[in-house]
């Protein structure tokens, strides 16, 4: 089974703020990874997929970079919506997905 | 606009049944391939079962696999998820989610709102 870890498990950022949060598969994943926003009390958003494609609607601030078993989440200039908890999810063993443990984003 | 509900959550007793629904629309429902997610309270998120388009495959996660059963009905926009011998670690709420294929790489695009189950005596 693919597992997938996240750093850090939470953040302290400011609105502004340049924020990257990253993801590791344990095995090689090439481009099957998913990033994903969840708000309290509501259902996750796709934010990119294949690693570094932006899902219709979403920010530009918002972009994915990494290939093989490393990458990274990267917010520009963090707004006071971004403040979520946010996970990767490998599909490369599709549709056997595994989801990160995410990480919580909160306000400094 | 895509909208996926959910029902059929509530609170069971351990080894129990309980079967869920999830009512699609704004798509074609009969092209996608849909998902169960699960999160338990304060906990990430766990896929838990998907089903091709026309139910020509169907996946379970090692956890519930002999335990639930994932079926669809195309004619009535629907996706359903039998649970049963239900245990306290099934307590989470369930997403109904769509399943997004482009160029070869999967993800889920539009979840439902969920529904909580609660296995508890």
């Amino acid at each position: 089974d693919i597992q997938m870890t996240q750093s850090p498990s939470s953040l302290s950022a400011s609105v502004g703020d340049r924020v990257t949060i990253t993801c590791r598969a344990s095995q090689s994943i090439s481009s099957y990874l998913n990033w994903y926003q969840q708000k309290p009390g509501k259902a996750p958003k796709l934010l990119i997929y294949a690693a570094s494609s932006l899902q219709s609607g979403v920010p530009s601030r918002f972009s994915g970079s990494g290939s093989g078993t490393d990458f990274t989440l990267t917010i520009s200039s963090l707004q006071p919506e971004d403040f979520a908890t946010y996970y990767c999810q490998q599909s490369y063993s599709t549709p056997e997905f595994t989801f990160g443990p995410g990480t919580k984003v909160d306000i400094k | 606009e895509v909208q996926l509900v959910e029902s059929g959550g509530g609170l069971v007793k351990p080894g129990g049944s309980l079967r869920l629904s999830c009512a699609a629309s704004g798509f074609t429902f009969s092209s996608y391939s849909m998902n169960w997610v699960r999160q338990a309270p304060g906990k990430g998120l766990e896929w838990v079962s998907s089903i091709s388009s026309s139910s020509s495959y169907i996946y379970y996660a090692d956890s519930v696999k002999g335990r639930f059963t994932i079926s669809r009905d195309n004619a009535k926009n629907s996706l359903y998820l039998q649970m049963n011998s239900l245990r306290a670690e099934d307590t989470a709420v369930y997403y109904c989610a769509r399943d997004k294929y482009h160029s070869g790489y999967d993800s889920v695009d539009y979840w439902g709102q969920g529904t909580l189950v609660t296995v508890s005596s």
